[in-house]
């Protein structure tokens, strides 16, 4: 039973396109978040929600817009795909402020736009 | 804001060796967690070890043990009998207690264990 799950893992399309990225947990945590993975490998986070509700914003533009349909989904839309939105795109989940702290990775959407 | 600094790109190890990766952060909070993460070629984020800031204790699970060092803001990991499956990005994370709870990550470095 994989804990965190992303579809697509692999997507191409082309530029201007407009795709969506799924994401689910099982694990019962109110915390949920989006990082962005570039091509050197440098991992940071786009937003976080926790409870369905957006608690971090992190200087992302406005074409890529999170729902949180419930806590257990976090989905990521982008319009207007660039060249410059290639890279892998991390959804994790943690349960927030319980001393607990560890975030669960999915595997990973390698988004390449041509 | 917090960041993260791992100063060696790319490392590599003998197997069943020993290897220690450095990792230092800039924080002015007290109250903290710092964290090791393998990203190995599947591309899985997979949690290695957990350090909490107010423990004096270093941390270690199995081969992997942390030198944190809080009054110099250093947390290097060590990994002892290093094994082919060891190879990974090594990630090293903060993460402030109480705030966003969003990780900060290092630039990683890559570890190659060679037979």
């Amino acid at each position: 039973d994989t804990a965190v799950s992303q579809t697509p893992k692999y997507l191409v399309t082309q530029m201007g396109n407009d795709k969506s990225i799924k994401c689910e947990q099982n694990l019962g945590h109110d915390t949920m978040y989006w990082y962005k993975q570039d091509s050197k490998k440098f991992l940071k986070i786009m937003f976080s929600y926790n409870n369905k509700e957006l608690i971090i914003n992190e200087t992302v533009p406005n074409r890529f817009s999170p729902k949180s349909p419930d806590k257990a989904h976090l989905n990521l839309h982008i319009n207007s795909l660039e060249l410059g939105d290639s890279a892998v795109y991390f959804c994790a989940s943690s349960q927030y402020a319980t001393g607990s702290t560890e975030a669960f990775f999915g595997q990973g959407t390698r988004l390449t736009v041509v | 804001a917090q960041t993260v600094t791992q100063s060696q790109p790319e490392m590599s190890v003998q197997e069943a060796e020993t290897v220690t990766l450095s990792c230092t952060y800039d924080t002015s909070e007290n109250n903290y967690y710092l964290f090791w993460y393998k990203q190995p070629p599947s591309r899985q984020m997979i949690l290695v070890i957990r350090q909490e800031a107010y423990k004096q204790q270093n941390a270690t699970e199995n081969r992997f043990s942390v030198n944190f060092q809080k009054a110099a803001k250093s947390f290097s990991l060590k990994i002892s009998d290093s094994q082919l499956g060891d190879t990974a990005m090594y990630f090293c994370a903060f993460m402030q207690q109480g705030g966003s709870e969003k990780l900060v990550f290092g630039k990683g470095t890559k570890l190659t264990v060679n037979p």
